[in-house]
């Protein structure tokens, strides 16, 4: 069954470094997310590719966030400089427009 | 603004027993609705995807429903089994320029043997 590739799978930095994360979608699935989920919430969109394209970064913290999906296929999130409270779990997902959505196995990072 | 609930935050019941979560959300604009599963540390498995047109979907022991007038769903979990144990994620899927998920802050289920 295709799944969700996410790696590295756990990540600890110190703050001020830079990290970054990479996401490979189930094969033909056109959209991708990033979201973030911090110990004990939901997860929130911080964004949305359509093919290479960005859809929604409303909530992207553009100041030391970044995403891209050159060829519209993998993507990369990176951050620079982490602080402390980038500390969180980061979920990669692809669907089909308007589909179910599927998940990876997350990213979680921890900045000390 | 979208926003969803999970009641209750968490839920504790013996081995055998029938139980709902239940999910509210405030914005009726919606064009699915998804219920996750999530084990400690792990990401998400859908479990369950309904249609805005839909009124329910059936998986095994589970079934939810959806009355989207009312902005509410619920996920009903028959003749609960200890590694059915994790927490439960409702999402609505939001109309507009964006596709994305609003997710509630979901009910941590325990079931004891």
């Amino acid at each position: 069954e295709a799944e969700v590739a996410q790696s590295p799978r756990y990540k600890i930095t110190e703050k001020s470094q830079a990290v970054a994360f990479w996401c490979d979608p189930i094969s033909g699935h056109a959209t991708l997310y990033w979201y973030r989920q911090i110990l004990g919430q939901g997860p929130e969109l911080l964004v949305q590719f359509q093919d290479e394209s960005v859809v929604d970064d409303s909530q992207l913290p553009k100041d030391r966030f970044s995403a891209e999906r050159l060829k519209g296929v993998d993507s990369t999130l990176k951050i620079q400089p982490a602080e402390l409270g980038d500390s969180a779990m980061y979920l990669c997902a692809s669907s089909l427009s308007r589909h179910e959505q599927y998940f990876g196995p997350g990213t979680r990072l921890t900045v000390t | 603004k979208q926003e969803v609930t999970q009641i209750p935050a968490a839920l504790s019941v013996p081995e055998g027993e029938n139980l709902v979560l239940n999910c509210s959300f405030t914005d009726s604009a919606i064009y699915n609705l998804q219920w996750f599963r999530q084990d400690p540390g792990k990401g998400l498995t859908s479990l369950l995807l309904i249609q805005s047109s839909q009124r329910e979907q059936t998986s095994g022991r589970l079934n939810a429903s959806l009355d989207k007038s009312s902005g509410r769903s619920t996920l009903y979990i028959a003749a609960s089994q200890p590694g059915d144990s994790a927490t439960y994620l409702c999402a609505v899927g939001t109309q507009g320029g964006s596709e994305k998920l609003v997710f509630g802050k979901g009910t941590k289920l325990t079931v004891n043997p």
